[in-house]
């Protein structure tokens, strides 16, 4: 079946740490991957996306490439800060399910200063 | 403010209330969807609507009954629920059409059942 398997949490980094957040998936086809971010209180918002192999998502300093050979989209920041506190998802979709979005249990991040 | 809008954003009800929850985006989206956050569970799928057409019932219990009047409105009528019913129900939509830009998401009702 498709699936999302997320690195367990709660993470907690120093300010200006190095970030990693590991994201493996299952899927039957060429899906697209996506991290989605959820703030305290918030609904979840797209942070990046990458729709085919070797693709790099970026955005607000976050980073993750689709490698299709290792079956992985992790999650990378060089340098977080503590506005970065929030729960990641990792997820997929895939045209031959209608694109249907399957999700990770996310992983809490806490950035402390 | 991310163009999809829930209200209300926190729900206290008893078990023998009915109440509605509210979705409405404007974004040109063509698909709507109900996911139910709960405390140290993954995301789970409830109801899809696609062109207005309900396509999935995740195996929701009764209580839980959608309603998509047009493409721009979903609701989530509720009724004779139960405590273990209290999560963070999230609306979602997207564009069905097109590049994959992935769901936006409303923020959330927080709904509590006493």
């Amino acid at each position: 079946g498709n699936s999302v398997t997320q690195m367990e949490g709660p993470v907690t980094l120093s300010e200006e740490a190095f970030l990693t957040i590991n994201c493996t998936y299952t899927a039957t086809g060429y899906p697209s991957l996506f991290w989605y971010v959820q703030y305290p209180g918030e609904g979840l918002q797209l942070l990046l996306k990458a729709t085919k192999a070797d693709d790099k998502g970026s955005n607000k300093g976050f980073e993750a490439t689709y490698r299709k050979e290792t079956t992985s989209f992790h999650l990378e920041k060089g340098s977080v800060q503590v506005s970065d506190s929030a729960v990641y998802f990792c997820a997929l979709s895939l045209p031959i399910t209608g694109n249907q979005f399957y999700f990770g249990t996310g992983t809490s991040l806490t950035v402390i200063p | 403010e991310t163009g999809v809008t829930q209200t209300p954003r926190h729900l206290v009800m008893g078990m023998t209330n009915k109440k509605s929850l509210k979705c409405e985006q404007h974004l040109g989206h063509n698909a709507m969807y109900w996911y139910k956050q709960s405390a140290k569970k993954p995301l789970e799928l409830m109801f899809v609507y696609n062109f207005k057409e309900q396509t999935e019932n995740n195996s929701v219990p009764s209580r839980f009954s959608p309603e998509c009047p047009n493409s721009s409105h979903l609701f989530l009528h509720l009724h004779t629920l139960q405590p273990e019913d209290s999560a963070l129900y999230l609306c979602a939509s997207r564009l069905l059409t097109g590049p994959n830009y992935g769901y936006t998401f409303g923020s959330g009702t927080r709904l509590t059942v006493v």
